[in-house]
Parts: structure tokens; sequence; C-alpha cells
């Protein structure tokens, strides 16, 4: 299993402004993930973070707007730049285990509400 | 069909009920299936995998039918604390089998 240390827990930005938040993990671990879980809504990946590479996006998101960073095996951080208030939502970091990496552990997630 | 499709709910159950939760999926493919269970404001937490065989974890019982591209949840003598949120989550196939799709959770509240 994995401990996941996400934060800021919450934020409230202005509008233009940019958010990173910042996840660690407490082993060496091959992938990360990002999610976003809007208001009464399903989680949905954001992007796969892999060290030493781009993170790979899926569809509706780009790196212009959720810029990832993975500097080692342990850390990443997503940034959700030029805010709107259609990004007020939940996001989570994510790491898997099992033999396929499949089964994962979440961070504790960050509110963030943009105004 | 949507790719992962769960009861809406809410579900609203008087202690030691059982309860069952269902869900559907569309990737005939995927290799993975897992229920998860999700607090008010918190992450979500896996709860067990999903096989074909069907598999046991106390008062759950998981079941999967791949022919029928479904899965269930079977909550037995239910409690207080199990009252949360519970995510069909599905893998996906081939290369992208890491890659887990949610469904929107269906709530339940147990009341005393």
């Amino acid at each position: 299993s994995a401990v996941i240390s996400q934060k800021p827990s919450r934020d409230i930005c202005q509008r233009g402004t940019s958010l990173t938040i910042q996840c660690q993990v407490d082993s060496q671990v091959t992938m990360m993930f990002w999610y976003r879980q809007q208001p009464g809504q399903s989680l949905t990946l954001i992007a796969t973070a892999n060290q030493g590479s781009e993170a790979t996006y899926e569809s509706g998101f780009v790196i212009d707007k959720f810029p990832i960073s993975r500097p080692n095996l342990t850390f990443s951080t997503l940034t959700v730049s030029n805010m709107s208030p259609e990004d007020s939502s939940i996001y989570l970091c994510s790491t898997g285990y099992g033999g396929d990496g499949e089964k994962l552990f979440f961070g504790s997630g960050t509110q963030l509400s943009v105004l | 069909r949507k790719e992962v499709e769960q009861d809406p709910g809410p579900f609203n159950v008087p202690e030691g009920a059982t309860v069952a939760f269902n869900c559907t999926y569309s990737n005939s493919a995927s290799q993975s299936f897992f229920w998860y269970r999700q607090d008010c404001r918190k992450e979500p937490k896996l709860l067990m995998s999903v096989y074909s065989s069907g598999n046991e974890d106390g008062r759950f019982t998981a079941q999967l039918n791949r022919a029928s591209q479904y899965i269930s949840l079977l909550i037995r003598d239910s409690k207080l604390s199990d009252s949360a949120t519970y995510l069909c989550v599905v893998g996906g196939s081939g290369g992208s089998n890491y890659k887990l799709t949610f469904g929107k959770g269906t709530l339940l509240t147990v009341n005393p």
C-alpha cells in the first residue's frame, strides 16, 4: 500500500490565477494519476504522470491548462492555470498498486473554489 | 450505454437491512472491476475487487457477470458506518488497463 500526502486540502482562488497542488508518496511508484471530481459527478482522469517523461493527458484536458511535473518517483504536482469558476472541483492524486497497478490509493484531495 | 452506470439512488435503509447495488459497463474488454467507498468530503477508498467467480469479504459480496457486463455489490446486516457513497469502477483494456472509469456513485444512508 502507499500513503499519499496531498496539499493544500482546500483553497479559494480568484479568477485568472493559478494553483499548484502537490502530492508526496511514501514509497517510489511508477505511475501517478490526477483526477477531478466535479460536484455530483464521478471522478474523471485528467492525466497520467510518469517520472522522466511528459504526462499523458486524457481527452478534454491539455497541458497548458493543467501542467504536471513528476521530478522523481515519489512526488508530483498539478497546476490549474488561469482558473475560472468552472474549475471549481475536487482534485485528487493517486497511485496504483496490485499486479497491474490498477488498484488505486488516493490522496485526501484538494477542494478548489474559484471566485 | 454510459461507460459505467450505477443505480442513481439514494438508498435509505434501516440498520440490519440487506442492500444491493447494481452497475453496468460498456467496455466488454475491461479486465478489472472494483467497488470503492467514498465518505462525505473524503477520498475514495478501495472496498473490494470483483472477480468472475464472485468474492465475499465479511458482510460484503461482489459479483461480476461478463456476459451481461454487470457488476453487483451486496451488503448484508448493514451498519450505520456503512453510510457512504459506493462507486463502481471499471479498468481499461489492453495497454490501458490501469485507466479506471468511475461511476457516479450510489449514496447509501443506513438509519438507526
